[in-house]
């Protein structure tokens, strides 16, 4: 089965300090991979994927991602964390054999960056 | 890109009767989705709004409690029928371009509340 793990319900970060969240996935074919914030009382935003190719991912407002085949994981980063950055963060994934094109959504992990 | 407009943005509703979510993407999008959301919490998938035909509902979900609409590519309505306490919740519009990607564009959501 399909499935997608956050590990970490939150992050508790410093402002200025990286951060990482968390992601591990569970697909039968190869995965399409995806971040999205949510910040309070707002819609999801995209902020990066992995189709192919080389596996860091740059996205929005500085963040990365990197995914390993092996340990089938996506973790987000970014190296210097800022209070704005605090927001719930989702991963999804897509299993590129699936023709019907739903994600795969994680529980979730609430990021807190502390000034 | 695309900006998905969604209204009402809450509204708080008595027990037993319907409201209907409209959904205004602003160019057209080849899969427009609706999700359900508790606050602080992942997604949950209620169906993929096909255009011009019935809706492909999730496990759970049926259509003579989430009548679905989707007259064409940019538009979409959702309508929650005999409300309950049990469906305050948020609903989310999204909808996507890339058919081999699955990247997602949201709504800001609606958020109901049912006295």
């Amino acid at each position: 089965a399909q499935s997608v793990a956050q590990p970490e319900d939150q992050v508790n970060v410093a402002e200025g300090n990286p951060l990482t969240v968390k992601c591990t996935y569970s697909v039968s074919g190869n995965p399409y991979l995806f971040w999205y914030v949510q910040y309070p009382n707002r819609g999801l935003q995209f902020l990066l994927k992995y189709i192919t190719g080389d596996n860091l991912v740059k996205g929005s407002y500085g963040f990365e991602a990197e995914f390993n085949k092996s340990q089938t994981s996506f973790h987000l980063k970014k190296p210097s964390a800022l209070v704005s950055d605090s927001a719930l963060y989702f991963c999804a994934v897509r299993d590129m054999g699936n023709s019907n094109y739903q994600l795969i959504w994680g529980a979730g992990t609430k990021l807190i960056i502390k000034p | 890109s695309a900006v998905i407009s969604q209204k009402p943005s809450r509204d708080i509703c008595q027990r037993g009767t319907s409201l209907t979510i409209q959904c205004q993407v602003d160019s057209q999008v080849t899969m427009m989705f609706w999700y359900r959301q508790q606050p602080g919490q992942s997604l949950t998938l209620i169906a993929t709004a096909n255009q011009g035909s019935e809706a492909t509902y999730e496990s759970g979900f049926v259509i003579d409690k989430f009548p679905i609409s989707r007259p064409n590519l940019t538009f979409s309505t959702l309508t929650v029928s005999n409300m309950s306490p049990e469906d305050s919740s948020i609903y989310l519009c999204s909808g996507g371009q890339g058919v081999d990607t699955g990247e997602l564009f949201f709504g800001e959501g609606s958020r109901l509340t049912v006295l």
